[in-house]
Formats: C-alpha cells, structure tokens, sequence
C-alpha cells in the first residue's frame, strides 16, 4: 500500500500564502499524476488541481487559477501545493492523492495522503 | 463542469441491512471505450478518504463485496448489502470523465 506523506498543520493570516508537501512513500513519484483535493468545514470534498510530474504539466479548477501553484520535484519525488491570498474560507483539510493502477485501470485518485489542516485566521 | 448530485445527503440505517446510495451527473460519463468513469469514495471520520469503487462497478482492492456499484450514463448506484459498523463515515461520487474533477455533495451515512 503507498503511503503519502505530507507537511504538517499550519496557521496562516489572512492575505498571507502556504505551501503543503506531499511525498509517497515508494519512490514511484514522476509515472503518476498527482491531484489536491480540499475538504473545508462543512463542506463536501473539491479538486483544486493537479499535475503530471514526469510532463511537468498542470490543470487547475478555474476557481483557483489564479492564486494556486502545483508544482513537483522529480529530484526528491516531492509535490507541492501553493496557495496565495488566504481569506478565512482557505480554511481546511487539504489532501494530495495520486493515481493507482488498478487492473487494467488507472484510477485518479487512488492513494490519498493524511492531510494537512490549514487554518487562516487574524 | 460537470454537476454531481447525491441523493440522500443524510442516511441513517440498521445494522445488517441493506442501504443505496444515488448519483447523478450533469453529463453522460460513458466513454466512448464503453466504459462509466465514475467513482466512490468513503471518508471515514477523522480519516482520509479512500477509494471504494471505480469505473462506476469495480470494488477497489481490499474491498468487502458487500459493496457494489452499478449504472450508467449518468445514473448511478452504490448498495452496500448488509451495513456494518465501519460502514459509517461520508460517501462521495466523483466524475473522474474530465477536468476539472467534481464530486457530489456527500452522503453521510450513519447507524439508527
């Protein structure tokens, strides 16, 4: 089963930016798209974006194209999540997932990391 | 984008009976390789999601076949057999046909 790992708990003010990390644990990091996923009090869960390590290629929901940067760094089998103009309703469980093989499948979100809970408050 | 609508958003049922749990899409999520790409997802409390279900009737590994899924198009099922206590947590559909991904609003599911 991989596991991954991802940067711990931050409290950001509002205007203010984060980044959150997300690791796997097997080393299979550029052969699969990795997508962040957001899950905010009361609400249900939300795609946010993703990209494709080994073609460095990103796709975000048009929601938040214009203040979030997905990033990955094949050298450390890292990636990362960058969130710019923090308001109070950033305020949430933010999850990086990876896709899985799964018979002849590829299943987008298939290994989820254990989140990391962002808290933007003055 | 596509609409993901969940029905019911609160389920409360008895241990060791049936429960189902519909989704429908704003949009036919039937590829023209005659496959469903709609998936489930359980969150459990205080854990991450995981996956339960893919390409709208295949289990995931690891995954009771009391769990099933069914549908097409944009028409949706999951049943779960028999409920069991660690059955409960949020379910959730999502489109995985096109970008950006869209999940329905979630089901929680909970023991009377």
């Amino acid at each position: 089963q991989v596991q991954l790992v991802q940067s711990g708990a931050e409290v950001r003010k509002p205007g203010s930016s984060v980044r959150v990390s997300c690791k796997p644990s097997d080393g299979t990091f550029t052969n699969f798209a990795v997508s962040w996923v957001r899950l905010a009090p009361g609400q249900g869960l939300e795609w946010m974006g993703g990209i494709s390590p080994i073609f460095g290629a990103t796709d975000y929901a048009q929601k938040f194209r214009d203040r979030l940067t997905i990033s990955a760094d094949t050298s450390t089998n890292t990636a990362y999540m960058d969130l710019t103009s923090l308001t109070s309703e950033d305020t949430a469980i933010y999850y990086c997932a990876r896709e899985r093989p799964v018979e002849t499948a590829m299943v987008t979100l298939g290994y989820w990391g254990q989140g990391t809970l962002v808290t933007v408050s003055s | 984008d596509i609409v993901m609508t969940q029905s019911p958003l609160s389920l409360p049922v008895t241990l060791g009976e049936p429960a189902s749990i519909s989704c429908k899409s704003s949009q036919s999520l039937l590829h023209s390789n005659g496959e469903n790409y709609l998936d489930w997802y359980l969150q459990r409390p205080g854990q991450s999601p995981q996956l339960l279900m893919y390409l709208g009737s295949n289990r995931a590994p690891g995954v009771p076949d009391r769990f099933s899924g069914s549908g097409s198009g944009t028409d949706f099922k999951l049943k779960i057999s028999r409920v069991e206590a660690e059955d409960v947590g949020v379910y959730y559909c999502m489109q995985a046909l096109q970008t950006p991904r869209t999940f329905g609003q979630g089901t929680k599911v909970e023991i009377k």
